[in-house]
């Protein structure tokens, strides 16, 4: 259970376009979705939180312009990268808890590898 | 800023039983300790989460001292596919707080045949 699925699992953009990021619990609900960036080596850094029918809340330093956020449903957050630029190469991770369980801990997308040529 | 300070990194040969410390001098008495593993280019994996004393599941153990202020992982008997990151994150785990879940800087461990 608390399966986290993230999608697409890679993809190649050209500097100037936009990319969608998609974020599903697939049998839990979950009101609150948490964005990471990763870079090589390096460890987690929230960018974002998103919650369901309200607006996102973005960390110090990133831009709400540029890393769109939407959290249309229980199930479903989106992350969209716009204007994306090479220094926007990076793994995305999105995470989630499971508003049904007491406690619960993240559980987390596997990832979505983003290269800006 | 991370609650938590691990060791940057461990090595281990396969068999042998390894033990992960997390320092959370910080910790808040709503505050549970988590524990992730991470290999390349995947997300983070759950592997076992506690309040105080311990905690067992099938693949770890989690030792919790009574004043909580550090907590240590144990994977017994290692093997190679034990070669992973693996983050300590501290936080409030009930759903309706909005804290942010930082992670630190997580402990490379390398299984060596």
């Amino acid at each position: 259970g608390a399966v986290v699925s993230q999608h697409p699992s890679w993809v190649i953009c050209k500097s100037g376009t936009s990319v969608k990021i998609e974020c599903r619990s697939l049998d839990f609900q979950a009101t609150t979705m948490f964005w990471y960036r990763q870079f090589p080596k390096q460890s987690l850094m929230l960018m974002a939180t998103s919650n369901e029918g309200s607006k996102a809340t973005y960390e110090q330093g990133v831009e709400k312009d540029k890393f769109l956020i939407n959290h249309a449903s229980l199930t479903l957050s989106t992350l969209t990268v716009t204007s994306a630029h090479p220094e926007d190469s990076s793994f995305y991770i999105c995470s989630a808890r499971d508003r049904g369980k007491v406690n619960s801990p993240l559980h987390f997308g596997n990832g979505t590898r983003l290269t800006v040529t | 800023l991370a609650k938590t300070t691990q060791p940057i990194s461990m090595d281990s040969y396969e068999g042998q039983e390894v033990n992960i410390t997390c320092s959370h001098n910080n910790i808040a008495t709503n505050d549970y300790i988590t524990w992730y593993q991470q290999f390349p280019s995947q997300g983070p994996r759950f592997i076992i989460q506690g309040y105080k004393t311990k905690v067992t599941n099938e693949v770890a153990s989690l030792f919790i001292p009574a004043d909580r202020k550090s907590s240590t992982l144990s994977l017994p008997r290692v093997s190679l596919s034990d070669t992973a990151v693996y983050y300590c994150l501290v936080g409030d785990m009930n759903y309706y707080n909005t804290d942010k879940l930082i992670f630190g800087t997580g402990t490379r461990l390398q299984v060596f045949p």
